[in-house]
Parts: C-alpha cells; structure tokens; sequence
C-alpha cells in the first residue's frame, strides 16, 4: 500500500524558516518524481516545486523561486522541502504527491504551516 | 503561472449529470494531453479521479469521464450521488515544465 506521511509543519514567524518532510512507504520510490503541492485557507490547491527521480531536475512555482528548495533522499526514501524567508502568504496545508508524468496519484494527508508574528 | 479557470460552484439532483470546465491555454490544457482531476474533501487528502484528460484510475467509478477540445478540459460526472459532493481541482503540464491547478469548483448535490 502506497503511503506518503508529511510531518515538519508548524507555526513560525515571518522571515524564519522550516522544512518540511515526507516519508514514503509501499513504493519504489527512486523511480518516481515527487511533488509538493500546497492550500492556503479558503484558497484552492497550488503545485510548489517537484523533483525528478534521481534528484537531478527541479521545478518550483515562481513565487518561492529562490526561497524554497525541494530535495530528495533516495535511501531513505524521503523527500523535503526547506522553506526559507517565510511570510505570511506561504501558510498553507503541505502536500506532498507521488508524480506520474502528467498527474499525481497518491497524496499524503498534508501539514500544516503556519506564519505569522 | 495563472491558474486554469474553472466555475465556482456547480449543483444538480441525485441522478442528474453535471459537467465542470477547466479553461487554460496552449501552453498548458490545449498543449498537453496531461490534464487531470482531483476530488478533494475538505482535512483530507485529494484524489486522483482523471488523468491524461480521460484515464481513469483503478477503483474510480465509471461514472467520472473526462474530455477535452482544444484548451478547455471537462470532467462529467453522471448519476450524480451525495458522495460526489466535494471539491474538484483539474491541472495541467505546462511548457515550463511545471504543473498549474484550476481554481476549484464546489459541487453541491441538492
């Protein structure tokens, strides 16, 4: 059974930093890219940054271009997401997906930052 | 970046068929056979209902199907049920490499 457990999130004020975690389980893990995706309250859903198989290609959303840093760790079949210069547009549920070419099958139960002073 | 455009809110009867649109571009919809939909229940995660614009997953009823001409993509859903009602996400590959989601449509089963 394919799991995805998200953990890291938290409440923290703007300009610091947190990263995020995913642990994935039930899969062949370094076969697939990884996404994170991401839902600020009342907002819909936003695709933020995905990573391919082996690490060697990245994508992000212009808005945490820069900021944010999507990273993988094959042998511990974990994928992460460092989130630095946080502000407040950045709270939001964490998702993270696995990533078929074009889609994304399996979603974790998302965590949940929280910036704000 | 923008989002694909889709409509707010969408409504029909047990039994009935409702369709929602997911308007983009050619760099996105109309570019790409990578169009997919999710149904997202609020505090849960969201699930994968459509992919490569008329694929259905294993498990997904058939009553779910999904389409697309030119830059607008569509997911019907028929014999609607109370267990429908949820939020619907559709997106898309991008020529950026990148991924885009609609802005959501809330289906209310009346």
């Amino acid at each position: 059974e394919v799991q995805l457990v998200e953990s890291g999130g938290g409440l923290v004020q703007p300009g610091e930093s947190l990263r995020l975690s995913c642990a994935a389980s039930g899969f062949t893990f370094s076969s697939n890219w990884m996404t994170w995706v991401r839902q600020a309250p009342g907002k819909g859903l936003e695709w933020v940054a995905n990573i391919k198989e082996d690490g060697s290609e990245e994508y992000y959303v212009d808005s945490v271009k820069g900021r944010f840093t999507i990273s993988r760790d094959n042998a511990k079949n974990s994928v992460n997401l460092q989130m630095n210069s946080l502000r407040a547009e950045d709270t939001a549920v964490y998702y993270c997906a696995r990533t078929r070419p074009g889609y994304f099958d399996f979603w974790g139960q998302g965590t949940l930052v929280t910036v704000s002073s | 970046q923008s989002a694909l455009t889709q409509p707010a809110s969408v409504s029909g009867s047990p039994g009935q068929s409702i369709a929602i649109s997911c308007t983009g571009t050619s760099s996105d919809v109309g570019g790409y056979n990578h169009v997919s939909w999710y149904q997202h229940h609020p505090g849960k995660a969201p699930k994968l209902m459509i992919y490569g614009v008329s694929n259905r997953p294993s498990g997904v009823s058939n009553r779910f199907s999904g389409s697309k001409s030119a830059n607008t993509a569509s997911l019907t859903i028929s014999g609607l049920q109370a267990e429908d009602e949820a939020d619907y996400y559709c997106s898309s590959y991008t020529s950026s490499n990148t991924y885009v989601f609609g802005t959501g449509t809330k289906v209310t089963v009346l």
